[in-house]
Formats: structure tokens, C-alpha cells, sequence
């Protein structure tokens, strides 16, 4: 069973600056099956990225996936005010599907 | 546009049981593997289990935590999905979510993501 670690646990950014979360995992993920979730408060979860580095539908170009094997990055190159959310990084490539425990990007 | 609406969540005694359903619109239920995912209160998120689609004759996977409790099952007729949890715990306490999956299934394996998520149904257990 893979298990996910996210760090860090809380970023506290200003609008326009960069983001930098990071995803290891206990063990290699298979081909490259990454995905990474953004949740606001009271809200679902919305997909933001999928197969490490392609972007879901709507999200815009500041977001960037990268990494493989253990070691998964989700870089936002400029905070917009709707980005503050929490992310979650999951792995699909083998069963169980697990997500890390969350990084959290609030307002500094 | 793809919908995804739960249902059926509610306050329940340890050792009950509760069904949860999810309406789908907005695209052939039949064509997708369907996924239950919650979160407990403050907590992240835990991946519950998944029903194949018909392609992959509607075979469903559990995590360990919910297995031979939980059962997923599917009417593509109605668009909707159901989660039937018996012998609830606490520890089962939790929002959760039907979320579509996409990707790649065969009958022995399975590769998804999850590109829509319903907005959620409150699941407590407490005496």
C-alpha cells in the first residue's frame, strides 16, 4: 500500500507570490498516475491536475505539475486570492487509491 | 454539464445501517467507473470504493476499512448510485462523496482519477 506525504503541512504565501507543495510516496508510483485535488472550505474537492503534469479542465496555466517515481511537485507561479485552498495529492496507480494528508495555502 | 447530487446521510446509532445515493446527469452513467470518497470531520480524504462500469461488468473494489460492510452498487437505468453501509462504526463518521472516475479499467486492474465530485452527504455514527 502506498502511502502519501505532503509537505509542507501549512504555506503561508502573499497574492503573487510562488507556491511550491511537494507529494512523496512510500513507494514508486506507478506510471506516473499522479493527480492533485484543490478544497475550499465547505466545498468538494475539484480536480487540478491529473497524470502528474496535465491540468484539468479550467485551471489556469499558473499551475504546473512535475516529478516522478516518489517525489511530485504542484507549483502555482503567481497566488490569485481564489488559490488559497487546501491541496491533496493522490495516486492511482495501485490499489488502495490514496491521498496525502493536505497542504494548506492561506494568506500571509 | 455534469451533475453529481447526494443523498440519504444522516444521524445513525453504532451498529446500524444507512444507504446513501448519488443522482448523476450530464453524461451515460454506464460509461464510468463511479467512486465513494469521505472525509471525517477536520480530516483529509479516504477513498471508500469503486464500481466498474458495465464494459467491466460493474465490478466494485473496497478499501480494507469499509470491506465485507460497505456495498457499492449502481442503477444506470436511474442514473444513480448507492452506498449501503451496515454495521456502522464511529470511526465511519464522515462527509462523503460519489465522484466519477476517469481514466483506464481493465476487469484485474484499474487507473482513475476523479474529474467530478458531488458536493457531499454528512454521515455521523454516535449513541
Amino acid at each position: 500500500e502506498i502511502v502519501l506525504t505532503q509537505s509542507p503541512g501549512t504555506l503561508s504565501l502573499s497574492p503573487g507570490e510562488r507556491a511550491t507543495l511537494s507529494c512523496r510516496a512510500s513507494q514508486s508510483v506507478s506510471s506516473s498516475y499522479l493527480a492533485w485535488y484543490q478544497q475550499k472550505p465547505g466545498q468538494a474537492p475539484r480536480l487540478v491536475m491529473y497524470d502528474v503534469s496535465s491540468r484539468a479542465t479550467g485551471i489556469p496555466d499558473r499551475f504546473s505539475g512535475s516529478g516522478s517515481g516518489t517525489d511530485f511537485t504542484l507549483t502555482i507561479s503567481r497566488l490569485e486570492p481564489e488559490d488559497f485552498a487546501v491541496y491533496y495529492c493522490q495516486q492511482y496507480g495501485s490499489s488502495p487509491w490514496a491521498f496525502g494528508q493536505g497542504t494548506k495555502v492561506e494568506i500571509k | 454539464e455534469v451533475q453529481l447530487v447526494e443523498s440519504g446521510g444522516g444521524l445513525v446509532q453504532p451498529g446500524g445501517s444507512l444507504r446513501l445515493s448519488c443522482a448523476a446527469s450530464g453524461f451515460t452513467l454506464s460509461d464510468h467507473y463511479m467512486d465513494w470518497v469521505r472525509q471525517s470531520p477536520g480530516k483529509g480524504l479516504e477513498w471508500v470504493g469503486r464500481t466498474r462500469n458495465k464494459a467491466n461488468s460493474y465490478i466494485t473494489d473496497y478499501a480494507a476499512s469499509v470491506k465485507g460492510r460497505f456495498t457499492i452498487s449502481r442503477d444506470d437505468s436511474k442514473n444513480s448510485l448507492y452506498l449501503q453501509m451496515n454495521s456502522l462504526k464511529t470511526e465511519d463518521t464522515a462527509v462523503y462523496y460519489c465522484a466519477r472516475a476517469l481514466g483506464y479499467c481493465s476487469t484485474t486492474i484499474c487507473f482513475a482519477y476523479f474529474d467530478h465530485w458531488g458536493q457531499g452527504t454528512l454521515v455521523t455514527v454516535s449513541s
